[in-house]
């Protein structure tokens, strides 16, 4: 069964710009998460989306944004970039929605912002 | 924000110790699941503790969780240096839907 793939792997973008990342969750799992991960901040929680809805939204601006489609693979934007969204930003996949389950990690896309 | 805090921050050993990292967080939960990240990659599923459960081994890991202690402490036995690695707990807090991830422990494991 592939895993988790996540496009591009590495994006260098400037200020003010935006950038979309792209999640394709393991086959069957409808359950997509995403997460910016830094050297300061840690592995924080973006948000999680499930059949297309958003479970659940973690303490970012409203310049991070998602969504779903319906085979289940998910984009994230974010818009207006700062040089502190320079990140590492994985998603994750589970067949369920919710804390309570394992999930499968993709690569990470490394997003550098000059 | 952060709710485990692993100990120690930074761990090495050599090949065939034993190593045990440690998490304490704040919050009551359901389950704690430990994460490994080799460098730069992506995280890879170890093992799920429920609240209700004590104790978890899994081939040369043993998790172990006190939740009147809230901490988790997780140990890899006989060591190899395709270990060395950083090692996440994260909790699923009672009342979220998401994992809270700690701050890792990097292992190095000297061959």
């Amino acid at each position: 069964k592939a895993g988790v793939t996540q496009t591009p792997r590495y994006l260098i973008k400037t200020r003010g710009q935006q950038v979309t990342l792209s999640c394709s969750p393991i086959s069957g799992h409808r359950s997509v998460s995403w997460y910016q991960q830094t050297p300061g901040q840690g592995l924080q929680f973006l948000f999680e989306y499930f059949s297309e809805t958003q479970r659940n939204k973690g303490n970012f601006p409203g310049r991070f944004s998602g969504r779903q489609f319906s085979n289940s693979r998910s984009e994230m934007n974010v818009s207006t970039l700062e040089l502190g969204d320079s990140a590492l930003y994985l998603c994750a996949s589970s067949f369920k929605t919710g804390q309570d389950n394992e999930q499968f990690f993709g690569p990470g896309t490394r997003l550098t912002v000059l | 924000s952060q709710q485990g805090e692993e100990d120690p921050q930074a761990l090495s050993i050599q090949e065939g110790e034993n190593a045990t990292m440690n998490c304490s967080y704040k919050t009551s939960i359901n389950n704690l699941q430990w994460y490994r990240q080799n460098s730069g990659r992506g995280l890879v599923h170890l093992i799920l503790i429920r609240s209700n459960e004590r104790e978890k081994h899994s081939g040369r890991l043993r998790v172990t969780l006190d939740t009147s202690k809230k901490s988790s402490s997780l140990l890899i036995t006989a060591s190899r240096a395709a270990d060395t690695a950083s090692y996440f707990c994260a909790t699923g807090d009672t009342g979220r839907r998401a994992l809270t991830f700690g701050s890792g422990t990097r292992l190095q494991v000297q061959p």
